[in-house]
């Protein structure tokens, strides 16, 4: 069965600093991976996505995420963090058995100080 | 374009009551589904339906019936209402698979949620 997990709970970083934010993956043959972002008592808004060819993915609000398939990863990156960056982050795979329904990660909590 | 209009962004209920979680949207999209957000464990999938008159099961379907007499509207009713069921809900819609090749990979859409409390 396919599954992503998100290993933090909550990731702070001070603002201007990178921020990396993990996920992996397990999946049955090539994965199509996507990250959305939740801002307060909002619902999900699509980040990115990679479905295949480069393993370095660009998406909104400057946001970038890279596909590492021999460690399973789909880790996002931004190269220098906002406070309005701070949110709950998702990651999610596409189930291919399952009419291809996305399974979502638990979520990490971002929190951008000044 | 409204996107994923849901209603209403609050409600409490007593254990055993019913009710009908409104969700619509106006972007021809042939993809709707239903998930429930509970802290800790993201987002869960209820229902989802592939186009008018199809729908079928998610991951957490118990206490839970959809229908889809249109390609716009996508109603979540709860049989009867239990603690348990208290949670965000989420609808999201996106093209159909069927549609393009591409559109397998089309993000979804949300609406802003529900918050149901569950007594």
């Amino acid at each position: 069965a396919q599954s992503v997990a998100q290993p933090e709970d909550q990731v702070n970083v001070a603002e201007g600093n990178p921020l990396t934010v993990k996920c992996t993956y397990s999946v049955s043959g090539n994965p199509y991976l996507f990250w959305y972002v939740q801002y307060p008592n909002r619902g999900l808004q699509f980040l990115l996505k990679y479905i295949t060819g480069d393993n370095l993915v660009k998406g909104s609000y400057g946001f970038e995420a890279e596909f590492n398939k021999s460690q399973t990863s789909f880790h996002l990156k931004k190269p220098s963090a906002l406070v309005s960056d701070s949110a709950l982050y998702f990651c999610a795979v596409r189930d291919r058995g399952s009419q291809g329904n996305l399974i979502f990660g638990k979520g990490t909590k971002l929190s951008v100080k000044p | 374009n409204a996107g994923v209009t849901q209603t209403p962004k609050f409600q409490v209920l007593k254990t055993g009551q019913s009710m009908t979680l409104q969700c619509a949207q106006d972007m021809n999209h042939e993809y709707m589904s239903w998930y429930r957000q509970d802290p800790g464990m993201g987002l869960r999938l209820i229902h989802y339906s592939v186009g008018a008159g199809i729908t079928d099961q998610g991951e957490v379907p118990n206490g839970y019936n959809v229908s889809r007499s249109t390609t716009e509207d996508f109603p979540l009713r709860l049989l009867s209402a239990a603690p348990s069921q208290t949670s965000v809900y989420f609808c999201a819609s996106s093209y159909d698979r069927r549609q393009a090749r591409d559109s397998y990979n089309s993000p979804l859409h949300f609406g802003n949620g529900t918050r149901l409390t569950v007594t």
